[in-house]
């Protein structure tokens, strides 16, 4: 069974710019969650979507956002990028709503500068 | 707001020995997953537990919970190379999807 899958792998972009990252979750999994773990901080959870809809949302600026397809995929924007968005971005799936074990894609590492 | 200690952050030992990494907190989880991570890589599941008391093995992995679910244990027994790399635990609070992650502990194996 093929695991969670994210692209691209590798991203370059200029303070400014927008950033688009996908995902595409375990099949099966209806749930799909975004975290941030940049150099030094950690994992910060940013997003949470099931079946389409945003249900919970970490501490993050308003341009930080996404949305989850029919096919549970996921997109994850980032918008006016600034310097310290510069992180590894990890995409997430779970089965059911927010409480099962959440399993992790490869992420994308994203370089602003 | 949440938090979850993990420690000791940085953990260098021989091949051969053991060694145990702690997740604390002040609030009660309704499930705890430890996860290892390859720099660069995702998080790779290891383990999930849910029931206050509960161990689990893994080959040479032994994971506990706390009886009052706030706290878990990770102990390594006959540590190899092949076990260096970063170890997070990560806690779910019944606030919807959300993973409260420790500091993780970066464990070196020597041989």
């Amino acid at each position: 069974e093929a695991g969670v899958t994210q692209s691209p792998t590798h991203l370059i972009k200029t303070r400014g710019q927008q950033a688009t990252l996908r995902c595409s979750p375990i099949s099966g999994h209806t749930s799909v969650y975004w975290y941030q773990q940049a150099l030094g901080l950690g994992l910060q959870f940013l997003l949470w979507y099931d079946e389409g809809e945003e249900r919970n949302r970490g501490n993050f600026p308003p341009r930080f956002s996404g949305r989850q397809f029919p096919n549970y995929s996921s997109e994850l924007n980032v918008n006016a990028l600034e310097l310290e968005d510069s992180a590894l971005y990890l995409c997430a799936s779970s089965t059911f709503t927010g409480r099962e074990t959440q399993y992790f894609g490869p992420g994308t590492r994203l370089l602003v500068l | 707001t949440q938090l979850l200690e993990q420690s000791p952050q940085f953990l260098s030992i021989q091949e051969g020995e053991n060694l145990t990494v702690y997740c604390n907190s002040s609030s009660v989880f309704s499930s705890l997953q430890w996860y290892r991570q390859e720099p660069g890589e995702g998080p790779v599941l290891l383990v999930t537990v849910v029931t206050g008391g509960e161990v689990k093995k893994l080959k040479r992995l032994t994971f506990q919970f706390g009886d009052a679910r706030k706290d878990s244990s990770l102990h390594i027994t006959a540590a190899q190379t092949g076990d260096t790399g970063l170890y997070l635990c990560a806690g779910m609070y019944n606030q919807g999807g959300k993973l409260i992650f420790g500091q993780g502990t970066e464990l070196s194996v020597k041989p």
